[in-house]
């Protein structure tokens, strides 16, 4: 059965940077890309990114492009996801997914909740 | 980017009725579109992909139609358990999107 993991809960300062990670386990790690997304408290989906497991390649929305980096391990079957430059704005909880363009989301993370806020 | 409108916003509705959602876009996601269930405090979970092919286990109430710009989700009849927020998402094209979600609430 897949699972993916995901890191404990993060609070941060406004301007500040985190880094979550989601570890997949229970398939071929590199055969399914794994995306990002956020839902803000009461709010809906919001697709952040996507990486390509397998060889790296990334996909951003654009209102994300130039504050996310996505990386993947893997010898861990890890995807880190680090966003920057931190707002109030930024407080949601964070998903991972496995699937991308032509996959729908089969199997989710947990969920971090990240809370910006000074 | 391909903008879906989900409706309706809210779904008020007693056990045994038949509830219907669509989602249209503003292009077509040929049938690249995916429904998700989530309950509060959850993550979401797959009920449909392809526009109408269940996932695994999910129930025969659940199903989906059509293609193109336009999709419905059915749930023929609501049991307690699926009272919650559907949400359609379609993954054909970069960025993928998601609709507004609908919040089917006991009436």
């Amino acid at each position: 059965q897949a699972q993916l993991e995901q890191s404990g809960a993060e609070l941060r300062r406004p301007g500040a940077s985190v880094k979550v990670s989601c570890k997949a386990s229970g398939y071929t790690f590199d055969s399914y890309g794994i995306s990002w997304v956020r839902q803000a408290p009461g709010q809906g989906f919001e697709w952040m990114g996507w990486i390509s497991t397998y060889n790296g390649d990334t996909q951003f929305a654009q209102k994300f492009q130039d504050r996310v980096t996505l990386t993947r391990d893997t010898s861990t079957s890890t995807v880190h996801m680090e966003l920057r430059s931190l707002t109030s704005d930024d407080t949601a909880v964070y998903y991972c997914a496995r699937g991308g363009r032509s996959l729908p989301y089969d199997y989710w993370g947990q969920g971090i909740l990240v809370t910006v806020s000074s | 980017e391909i903008v879906m409108t989900q409706t309706p916003a809210t779904l008020s509705l007693s056990p045994g009725e038949r509830a219907t959602i669509s989602c249209r876009a503003s292009e077509s996601f040929s049938t690249n579109l995916a429904w998700y269930q989530q309950k509060p405090g959850q993550a979401p979970r797959l009920l449909i992909y392809g526009a109408s092919t269940r996932a695994n286990d999910i129930p025969a109430r659940f199903s989906g139609s059509g293609s193109g710009t336009e999709v419905t989700l059915t749930i023929s009849s609501l049991q307690s358990e699926d009272f919650a927020v559907y949400y359609c998402q379609q993954y054909h094209k970069w960025p993928l999107t998601f609709g507004g979600g609908t919040k089917v609430e006991i009436k």
